[in-house]
């Protein structure tokens, strides 16, 4: 199973909105709506920010949103922060044989 | 609180085998599942596997088949992760968490990784 595909790096200005892409199949993103993201600082472990698409977890702001079009999923973040820098994972379910696989991550900077 | 609270760094020797622990603590184990997620150094994350609290069904990664085995022991509400023959691009931080997929009425659900342990560093070196 090969791992979706996202950007490598992505900026925006604090205030500013940006989106990450996460492009897949019709075997995982294109046929089920169970995309998750994640985001980690360096040497910390990832933190769960969208999952079933567009579900925020209790906790996370409501300036994280995900949507889904096809076979590619993304995760939006408005109003950027400076401690939104960090790298960022989607996730997808791809069926039952494989279940699970991640994305290469996309690191954001907040310039 | 709901915490997941990982076993200690090892190192160990190509072909030889590590074992790592993950203790639940906080919630009703058996209720979800726990997947096992790696990250090699500089790397991006990785799913290994992920096996049901409730039942001990698994489902590993096509890659690691045959060399990772995933189990746990209710009675102290801990998961282990075991890899054999090791090798040297296995030297990675491997993360557990808490997570649950399932089939319902309205198709299937998965709640994300919504827990995470500390990790673990396995350094495989000779």
């Amino acid at each position: 199973q090969s791992a979706l595909t996202q950007p490598a790096s992505v900026s925006g200005s604090p205030g500013q909105s940006i989106t990450i892409s996460c492009t897949g199949t019709s075997s995982d993103v294109g046929s089920y709506n169970l995309v998750s993201w994640y985001q980690q600082h360096p040497g910390k472990a990832p933190k769960l920010m969208i999952y079933e698409v567009s579900k925020r977890p209790s906790g996370v702001s409501n300036r994280f949103s995900g949507s889904k079009s096809g076979n590619t999923a993304s995760l939006t973040i408005s109003g950027l922060q400076a401690e939104d820098e960090a790298d960022y994972y989607c996730c997808s379910y791809a069926g039952s044989s494989t279940s699970l696989v991640f994305g290469g991550g996309t690191k954001l900077t907040v310039l | 609180q709901v915490q997941l609270v990982q076993s200690g760094a090892e190192v160990k020797k190509p072909g030889a085998s590590v074992k790592v622990s993950c203790k639940a603590s906080g919630y009703t184990f058996t209720s979800y599942g726990i997947s096992w997620v790696r990250q090699a150094p500089g790397q991006g994350l990785e799913w290994m596997g992920w096996i049901s609290a409730y039942n001990g069904n698994t489902n590993y990664a096509q890659k690691l088949q045959g060399r990772v085995t995933m189990t746990t022991d209710t009675s102290t509400s801990t998961a282990y992760m075991e890899l054999r023959s090791l090798r040297s691009d296995d030297t990675a931080v491997y993360y557990c968490a808490r997570d649950r997929l399932g089939l319902g009425s309205g198709g299937y659900y998965y709640y994300g990784m919504d827990v995470w342990g500390q990790g673990t560093t396995v350094t495989v070196s000779s």
